[in-house]
């Protein structure tokens, strides 16, 4: 099954301890991008990535690092996690597109809560 | 910069209503149009999308939008609301040849039964 698979799926943390979520996708996409969900802010892109080893900052990017270093994975990196991180996240991926964005296929999301 | 506005936040239907969620962005050059829909328990999934070509279009479930550029407007229409709509739904912009996606904040429907 066409999948983009995030985990974990929930997380409890306290301040300052690195974590990972993972992603990873099986359709060969090149595009897989990183968003931010919070109440009434909707989802913001935090990082994505055109290919491997080619990654760029979204709106949001300032606390998190990302890495490219095989097509199928995109994890997204809390160096020094904070609780305004706290947050449920998502991971997507698509198909590229020479003249734009594509229509992205979404993970499950992952619930962090950073204490 | 890019941004995109939802004007309704939260609404409340009736079965058989009429269904228009606005959608209003701010960029200068060519966009890609998209409306997302999350169902609860579930995956964000596409609605529908415009690229280019005919501006009214239409989606799954009887979903549809039209592009009014004029207007920087990517409204979402559904004639007739089912209660299995209920869900949020979101607005997404691109520009035309950058790989940036811009949200909206989302509108949680409800379709009362």
């Amino acid at each position: 099954e066409a999948q983009v698979t995030q985990n974990p799926r929930y997380l409890i943390t306290v301040t300052g301890k690195k974590l990972t979520v993972t992603c990873s996708q099986n359709m060969n996409h090149e595009y897989m991008s990183w968003y931010r969900q919070d109440p009434g802010l909707g989802l913001r892109q935090i990082y994505y990535s055109m290919n491997v080893e080619v990654t760029d900052k979204g709106d949001v990017p300032e606390g998190y690092k990302v890495s490219r270093k095989e097509k199928r994975n995109f994890p997204l990196i809390l160096e020094s996690p904070s609780p305004n991180q706290t947050s449920l996240y998502f991971c997507a991926s698509s198909l590229y597109r020479g003249s734009g964005a594509n229509v992205l296929t979404f993970g499950a999301g992952s619930r962090l809560t950073v204490l | 910069a890019q941004s995109v506005s939802q004007h309704n936040h939260h609404v409340i239907l009736s079965e058989a209503a009429s269904l228009e969620l606005g959608c209003n962005y701010s960029y200068g050059g060519t966009v890609n149009l998209f409306w997302y829909v999350q169902y609860p328990g579930q995956h964000l999934q596409l609605l529908l999308k415009y690229f280019s070509g005919d501006p009214l279009v239409k989606g799954i479930k009887g979903f549809e939008a039209e592009f009014i550029k004029s207007k920087f407007s990517f409204n979402l229409r559904k004639p007739s609301v089912q209660w299995s709509d209920t869900a949020e739904y979101f607005c997404a912009v691109n520009g035309g040849g950058t790989y940036k996606y811009i949200f909206g904040t989302g509108t949680r429907l409800k379709v009362l039964a």
